[in-house]
């Protein structure tokens, strides 16, 4: 069975404070892809990556970073220098290509990330 | 390119009453779904269209939730009765195919149900 976990329920931060995002995911396949997720207070989910498994670079992008470590079946998430506009419910989701590559999407239950002038 | 269109964006109805949500993927994506998210919660995957055929319908509760995808574009959900732990926000996304390739997921604005 394929599962996400985000242990952290709600972060609160100072603005420019860095701050970590934890997913754990379990799956019996070996090839899948990791995504994340915003969720603003308007609702919407925005696209942050997709990363799939047989590549385990670490990415940036601006003041977003990812990690990536299969060894550990994790792939977090630092926001550099936080800004208030990152208030939001951030998702890990996991997509196998098992079950008929239905691309179906299993998120984790979210981090309520708040960030304080 | 226009998003994925969801209505109506807000609905209260009483617990037993009826209620349809309807979605318009973006153009030519051919994979349609349909998540709920309940408070607190991540988005769970109800339905699953490929064209006008169901592709996973698993985690649907068949007895009060009914969904149809017409001419393999617009897409309707039902819940018929609705009952109080309905209360949640649906989402549906669409994806131009079904293969991992084609990843493009893009999801709506989501229906925000209340029931009382």
């Amino acid at each position: 069975a394929q599962k996400v976990t985000q242990a952290q329920t709600e972060i609160s931060v100072v603005e420019k404070e860095d701050v970590t995002l934890d997913c754990v995911y379990e799956t019996r396949d070996t090839t899948y892809y990791l995504f994340w997720y915003k969720q603003p207070p308007s609702g919407e989910l925005v696209f942050l990556i997709r990363r799939n498994s047989f590549d385990e670079q670490n990415e940036i992008s601006g003041r977003y970073s990812w990690n990536f470590q299969k060894s550990t079946s994790s792939f977090n998430f630092t926001i550099t220098a936080s800004q208030v506009v990152d208030s939001a419910v951030y998702f890990c989701a996991l997509s196998d290509l098992g079950s008929g590559n239905t691309g179906k999407l299993i998120f984790g239950q979210g981090t309520t990330l708040q960030v304080k002038p | 390119e226009a998003g994925v269109a969801q209505s109506p964006r807000y609905k209260i109805i009483e617990k037993r009453q009826s209620v349809a949500f309807w979605c318009n993927p973006i153009s030519g994506h051919a994979t349609l779904y349909w998540y709920q998210q309940i408070l607190g919660q991540g988005p769970k995957l109800l339905i699953q269209f490929q064209n006008n055929g169901v592709v996973d319908d698993s985690q649907l509760p068949k007895d009060r939730f009914s969904a149809e995808r017409l001419k393999g574009v617009d897409s309707t959900l039902k819940i018929q009765p609705a009952k109080l732990e309905d209360s949640a926000v649906y989402l549906c996304a669409s994806r131009k195919g079904q293969g991992a390739l084609s990843y493009g997921y893009t999801f709506g604005s989501g229906t925000r149900l209340t029931v009382v």
